[in-house]
């Protein structure tokens, strides 16, 4: 357990259906990271926060995707009109930003569309 | 733009033989470089990391790694490896930062190392 925390660890949704996906760091990191992880692959990353601020996000983040880190604690990750395709392994990872660069990822949230 | 190429999608090997992990990267910039581990049904780990020094680093479980910039290769090495070690491995690498801090990380497609008895 790395100590970061990531809720509901399993979704089945229907097409076209919003899911929202609940991140909660480590308490002391600022910097907060999604990836996405589909099968054979390794994780992509599609955007990062520190703090508040959200200061990246990937081409590979569509209008449908949005995050947010309203207080600069937990975050969410939202798809909207789901579709198959979004079918993965959504991964959070949170770090200090100055001085330490590990990474630590929470257990993921494994998306199924049907 | 940055690549990470993990040239063997798997790795069989018997337990208490040696391994290693082959892994090259691309980048214009300078970079750090990670290896994370993935346990079934579990999150990453971190196994180790090459910031800056010494270009052999030292991770847990026994592994290691060494940082070669003429070849920008980063492989993973382990003089024994145990039962327990069977899992995906990711190598990883990230831009240094304006402030010297990591940012996000650029995966390969990782190496599923299996070892048999």
């Amino acid at each position: 357990d790395t100590g970061v925390s990531q809720d509901p660890r399993h979704k089945i949704t229907k097409r076209g259906q919003n899911v929202t996906f609940r991140c909660d760091p480590i308490s002391e990191h600022n910097r907060l990271y999604w990836y996405r992880q589909t099968l054979g692959q390794g994780p992509e990353f599609l955007t990062y926060f520190q703090n508040e601020a959200q200061l990246e996000k990937s081409r590979l983040l569509s209008d449908r995707f949005s995050a947010e880190r309203p207080k600069g604690s937990f975050s969410t990750l939202e798809i909207q009109r789901t579709e198959q395709g979004d079918s993965a392994m959504y991964l959070c990872a949170t770090n200090q930003g100055a001085d330490y660069n590990e990474q630590f990822f929470g257990p993921g949230t494994r998306l199924t569309v049907l | 733009a940055q690549s990470v190429t993990q040239l063997d999608s798997q790795v069989p090997v018997f337990e208490e033989a040696p391994v290693e992990l082959r892994c090259n990267y691309s980048s214009s910039v300078s970079v750090y470089l990670f290896w994370y581990v993935q346990y079934p049904n579990q999150g990453l780990q971190l196994l180790l990391k090459y910031l800056s020094g010494s270009t052999l680093v030292k991770g847990i479980n026994g592994f290691e790694a060494e940082f070669n910039k003429s070849q920008t290769s980063f492989h993973l090495r382990k003089p024994s490896v145990h039962i327990s070690d069977t899992a995906e491995y990711f190598c990883a690498v990230s831009d240094r930062g304006d402030t010297g801090t990591a940012s996000k990380l650029t995966f390969g497609t990782g190496t599923r190392l299996q070892v048999m008895l």
